[in-house]
């Protein structure tokens, strides 16, 4: 089955510092959604973009829906301990429901 | 309003053995999807169904795997005849009408010897 591009696959940052991830895809996706998952859980929504160019934050957490709509990116600023976890792209072709497509995660680390 | 339910959290078969996990959504939730996730990679889509519907199989293996979700009680995700490859993290998620956003549950790790 179909995998999102999602880059870096691991980084390891200075807490506070700021942190950048993006996911690609060779088809469109109406929804872009990013999740986090923390070691033997499910993943949690972070944030949910649902138009093109759709820049959207969430304290400090900022995503944006590519112009194409095959592409989003998730910026994480001053970066704290509690920020480690891997980071989950996903994408809905439709929207409504329908099943997720995700990418292969961003693991970080955040040295502190 | 609880979260959405997966027990057991973790799993233990033989080879040959059938495991049985099970997934209760949020309440007033009637869509329910599986998917399956491997060491260092991205969870990817099973089955979704609706209340004794199943929309969209594509992503379940022909053989062996069967999922459902009855009127009454939790879906239920069956593996038949397990083989260590169908070890993983199982995940359940649900969403209500009308919304997009799907909640995950915790997951059952399934483990083959």
């Amino acid at each position: 089955g179909q995998q999102l591009n999602q880059s870096p696959q691991s980084m390891f940052i200075q807490e506070g510092e700021d942190v950048s991830m993006n996911c690609t895809s060779s088809s469109i996706f109406n929804t872009w959604l990013w999740y986090k998952q923390d070691p033997g859980e499910g993943p949690v929504l972070l944030i949910a973009l649902y138009k093109a160019g759709e820049l959207t934050s969430n304290g400090r957490l900022t995503a944006q829906f590519g112009i194409t709509r095959k592409d989003s990116f998730l910026n994480i600023s001053a970066s704290i301990p509690s920020d480690v976890g891997i980071y989950f792209c996903a994408g809905q072709r439709q929207g409504g429901s329908e099943k997720l497509v995700f990418g292969k995660g961003t693991k970080l680390t955040v040295n502190p | 309003n609880a979260g959405v339910m997966q027990n057991p959290r973790h799993l233990v078969r033989r080879r040959g053995q059938e495991a049985r996990l099970r997934c209760s959504p949020m309440k007033g939730h009637s869509h329910v999807y599986w998917y399956r996730q491997l060491p260092e990679e991205g969870l990817k889509f099973m089955v979704y169904l609706q209340k004794e519907n199943i929309i969209d199989e594509s992503g379940m293996p022909k053989e062996r795997f069967s999922a459902e979700f009855p009127k009454e009680g939790p879906s239920i995700l069956r593996i038949q005849q397990v083989v260590r490859g169908d070890s993983a993290a199982y995940f359940c998620a649900s969403s209500p009408d009308l919304e997009d956003t799907q909640y995950f549950g915790p997951g059952t790790r399934l483990t083959v010897l």
